[in-house]
């Protein structure tokens, strides 16, 4: 199974910060790896997908890097409605797998 | 808009079964993979399983630790998924979300959730 690893797994910032969270994979993945946000009690949502891709309707602020094993998500200026948790998941196959998150906390 | 509204969950006891089912809207139905992804109380995510498409031959794919106990099936003409749970166990417990994915493999749109609970 290919392992996902997310850094840090708690994150404090301040509003107009930059947040830059890491997601690492046991083995090359290519470009195959999305991001989701998540809200307590709520489903999670899909930001960026390979890798670098916005999904429709998600603020420019929002963006993904990397290829093979390095992925990064980045928060240009970090805004009240982005504190939640973040995923990353690998794609490229089975089973398919998520990062153990990385929540994103008011400092 | 897109809507996929899970249902079927509660409370089972331990070797018990349980069938979600997950009615979709707003999308055409028959042109992407289903999956159901699961979320143990105050844990990370985890993949279930999938079904793809008709062109797929509906093929499916399960995580290990649901192989054999699970069974995802799909019926385009009512646009609904499934998932039959038997054998369950206590680490089964979570909150199962439906969701639709392109075929390349993420997933694009997510239901509401259903809380599995499995305790005698």
């Amino acid at each position: 199974d290919i392992q996902m690893t997310q850094s840090p797994s708690t994150l404090s910032a301040s509003i107009g910060d930059r947040v830059t969270i890491t997601c690492r994979a046991s083995q090359s993945i290519s470009t195959w790896v999305a991001w989701y946000q998540q809200k307590p009690g709520k489903a999670p949502k899909l930001l960026i997908y390979k890798p670098s891709s916005l999904e429709s309707g998600v603020p420019s602020r929002f963006s993904g890097s990397g290829s093979g094993t390095e992925f990064t998500l980045t928060i240009s200026s970090l805004q009240p409605d982005d504190f939640a948790t973040y995923y990353c998941q690998q794609y490229t196959g089975y089973p398919l797998t998520f990062g153990g998150g990385t929540k994103v906390e008011i400092k | 808009e897109v809507q996929l509204v899970e249902s079927g969950g509660g409370l089972v006891q331990p070797g018990g079964s349980l069938r979600l089912s997950c009615a979709a809207s707003g999308f055409p139905f028959r042109e992407y993979y289903m999956d159901w992804v699961r979320q143990a109380p105050g844990k990370g995510l985890e993949w279930v399983s999938r079904v793809r498409k008709e062109t797929n031959s509906y093929t499916t794919e399960y995580a290990a630790s649901v192989k054999g106990r699970f069974s995802i099936s799909r019926d385009d003409s009512k646009n609904s998924v499934h998932l039959q749970m038997n054998s369950l166990k206590s680490e089964d417990t979570a909150v199962y979300y439906c969701t639709r994915a392109p075929s390349n493999g993420f997933f694009d749109y997510w239901g509401q959730g259903i809380l599995v609970t499995v305790s005698s």
